[in-house]
């Protein structure tokens, strides 16, 4: 059982639709971070967010985290094909340095 | 810009065999990570290393030993390599501390090691 769980694990869509991602845990977290990773390639940063009840946009993508701090939530409005990836959330715990992962969600948008 | 380089990007092994993974990072960092990455298992942390002249075991660091050489480099080592260590191997670098505890991990391309 992975302290964070993403939901769904895979997602294939069609270009224009609108899709939101999960990632649970029953631990709270001092920050969660959103990566995104394309194939051969390491993840990359999107978004960190800190406060419980934030949200962030950042352009298309709409991220929340949850007011108790256990949860998060990416929400992509009108997808692209150019958003098709691996998308992996990642908590931190009490300020300090390792991060958990959670398992990932595999998106595909088709055109 | 190089940022995080892996070496090697390929590498196939035969079990019992040993191996190191180079890691440098270029934007004078102080922390470093090695994950392995599964398929729906995400990135799981083998080992970091806060600062220089430290190491820590992370989530998953059984058959693994790591050394940070100086500030740029950590290096992964399997000292006798089983097919269960087939994974994508990931370096990491960022700099942590109290105060500035969120800046984000740079990622290096992967290493694609297959035990047969």
């Amino acid at each position: 059982t992975q302290l964070l769980e993403q939901s769904p694990q895979f997602l294939s869509i069609q270009e224009g639709e609108n899709l939101t991602v999960y990632c649970n845990s029953s631990s709270v977290f001092s920050s969660l971070q959103w990566y995104r990773q394309e194939p051969g390639e390491g993840p990359v940063l999107l978004v960190t967010v800190v406060t419980g009840g934030e949200v962030k946009k950042l352009k298309r993508l709409t991220f929340q985290f949850g007011d108790a701090r256990k949860d998060s939530s990416l929400h992509i409005t009108a997808a692209q094909t150019g958003d098709t990836g691996l998308y992996l959330c990642a908590g931190r715990r009490n300020a300090g340095n390792m991060l958990t992962f959670g398992g990932g969600t595999r998106l595909m948008v088709k055109p | 810009n190089a940022g995080v380089t892996q070496t090697p990007k390929f590498q196939v092994l035969k079990t019992g065999q040993s191996m190191t993974l180079q890691c440098a990072q270029d934007m004078n960092h102080n922390s470093m990570y090695w994950y392995r990455q599964d398929p729906g298992m995400g990135l799981r942390l083998i080992y970091y290393s806060a600062s220089e002249g430290t190491t820590d075991k992370g989530e998953v660091p059984n058959g693994y030993n790591v050394s940070r050489l100086n500030k740029r480099e950590f290096s992964l080592r399997l000292e006798s390599a089983a097919p269960s260590q087939t994974s994508v191997y990931f370096c990491a670098s960022s700099f942590w501390d109290r105060v500035y505890s969120n800046q984000p991990q740079h990622f290096g391309d992967g290493t694609r090691l297959s035990i047969l």
